[in-house]
């Protein structure tokens, strides 16, 4: 089936820094890949719509220069949290949707993000 | 607008009994339904879909769900629960305002499984 492998799954880092994630198709081209975030005990909420070759499309509310994507191929999509704060640590999630047919969105394992 | 309910933030059931996780759903169009499901500190599995071909989905694990139109609803079921089950489980609704590619997410249901 289809996999998509998103790294690192955790990151621990200090304030100020910036984390890049990756997200990749493994068996299958994803032209749009999706970037969510959740919260503790909460549900999934949508940031961006990564679109291969040209922009992302954000979310209201949610901060285009704080979160950058760049989705370059079509199997690899990047988040960068630029200058991170504590109030950004969260649990990440990408997905991807196979660009052939009606396929269902395919998600990695989660990236863990704790800033200290 | 599209949206999710799934009534029940807990549901707690002994191993071997059936599982019911009720999801209804608001869209104004013909809806692409899925149930995921997330295990700790993990992504999330697609357990089935509805696209508006049989109202009875079957999916993995021994899960279904039943499209009801007049009820909008497309609740969870499973015959017997295993340990393994244990998970949270999401409603989801795809919006077709951004290409059927939008999930709109319910808030979630716990399940636990007791011995």
């Amino acid at each position: 089936g289809a996999v998509v492998s998103q790294h690192p799954s955790w990151v621990i880092c200090k304030s100020g820094t910036s984390v890049k994630i990756e997200c990749r198709s493994l068996d299958f081209q994803a032209t749009t890949m999706f970037w969510y975030r959740q919260f503790p005990k909460q549900s999934l909420m949508l940031m961006a719509t990564s679109n291969e070759g040209s922009k992302a499309t954000y979310e209201q509310g949610v901060e285009k220069d704080k979160f950058l994507i760049n989705h370059a191929s079509l199997t690899l999509s990047t988040l960068t949290v630029t200058s991170a704060h504590p109030e950004d640590s969260s649990f990440y999630i990408c997905s991807a949707k196979d660009r052939v047919g009606d396929q269902p969105q395919h998600f990695g394992d989660g990236t863990r993000l704790s800033i200290l | 607008a599209q949206s999710v309910t799934q009534l029940d933030s807990h549901v707690s059931v002994s191993e071997g009994t059936p599982v019911l996780l009720r999801c209804n759903y608001s869209s104004s169009y013909s809806p692409s339904l899925f149930w995921y499901v997330q295990h700790p500190n993990k992504g999330l599995q697609l357990l089935l879909k509805y696209t508006s071909a049989a109202t009875l989905v079957k999916g993995i694990n021994g899960f279904e769900a039943e499209f009801k139109k007049s009820e909008t609803s497309f609740h969870l079921t499973k015959p017997s629960a295993h340990m393994s089950d244990a998970a949270e489980y999401f409603c989801v609704v795809s919006d077709p305002s951004g290409g059927y590619n939008k999930l709109i997410f319910g808030a979630g249901t716990r399940l636990a499984v007791h011995p």
